[in-house]
């Protein structure tokens, strides 16, 4: 069975980073890629980018490019997003999705001081 | 970057409706076209790949078709678990554009 694992909830305050982990199982993990999608509150979907979990590469939608960071952990099956100089409008649910069909729970970020 | 433009953004509805959603691509997308249930605190569920193709475990009542480079979701006679946003989805060319979500809801 497929299923994709992510990290609880996080609290990062104005200009800092966060770190969200996305822990894949029941297939192969670097057979797909894995796209990011960003939720606000109360709003609709927005790409953020894929990672190539065998090769590492990368893509992000353009007014993620200094945002977001994707990485992948080939030896845990995970892969990671980071956040960075966070503020409030950073403040949403990040879901992980394998090749955007099957999502992960989705991880709230908050942003406050 | 392709537009994706979805409408209603709300769909008012009786149990036992036929209802039909659409998203219409700004670009040539091919059948590159998927769409999502969304239900509160939760994540979006794939409903059907392909444009036309039922996504495994989705209920028959649940159709997808294009005219052109219009792309709709049909749901026939609309059970209270449809309840939902439903999105469209893109992916023949990134990046990634969802339409804006159309907001199922009992009338």
């Amino acid at each position: 069975e497929v299923q994709l694992q992510q990290s609880g909830p996080e609290v990062g305050r104005p200009g800092s980073s966060v770190k969200i982990s996305c822990k894949a199982s029941g297939y192969t993990f670097t057979d797909y890629v894995m796209n990011w999608v960003k939720q606000s509150p109360g709003q609709g979907l927005e790409w953020i980018g894929w990672i190539d979990p065998e090769y590492g590469s990368t893509d992000y939608a353009e007014k993620f490019k200094k945002k977001a960071t994707l990485t992948a952990d080939t030896s845990s099956n995970t892969a990671y997003i980071q956040l960075s100089s966070l503020t409030s409008e950073d403040t949403a649910t990040y879901f992980c999705a394998r090749d955007v069909g099957f999502w992960g729970p989705g991880t709230m970020v908050t942003v406050s001081s | 970057d392709i537009q994706m433009t979805q409408s209603p953004s709300s769909l008012p509805a009786s149990l036992g409706d036929r209802v039909t959603i659409t998203c219409r691509a700004s670009q040539d997308i091919g059948n590159y076209l998927r769409w999502f249930q969304q239900k509160p605190g939760k994540s979006p569920r794939l409903m059907i790949y392909g444009a036309t193709n039922l996504a495994a475990g989705v209920p028959s009542r649940f159709s997808g078709s294009r005219s052109g480079s219009d792309y709709s979701l049909t749901i026939n006679s609309l059970e209270s678990e449809d309840m939902a946003i439903y999105y469209c989805l893109q992916h023949n060319e990134y990046p990634l554009t969802f339409g804006s979500g159309t907001k199922l809801e009992i009338k």
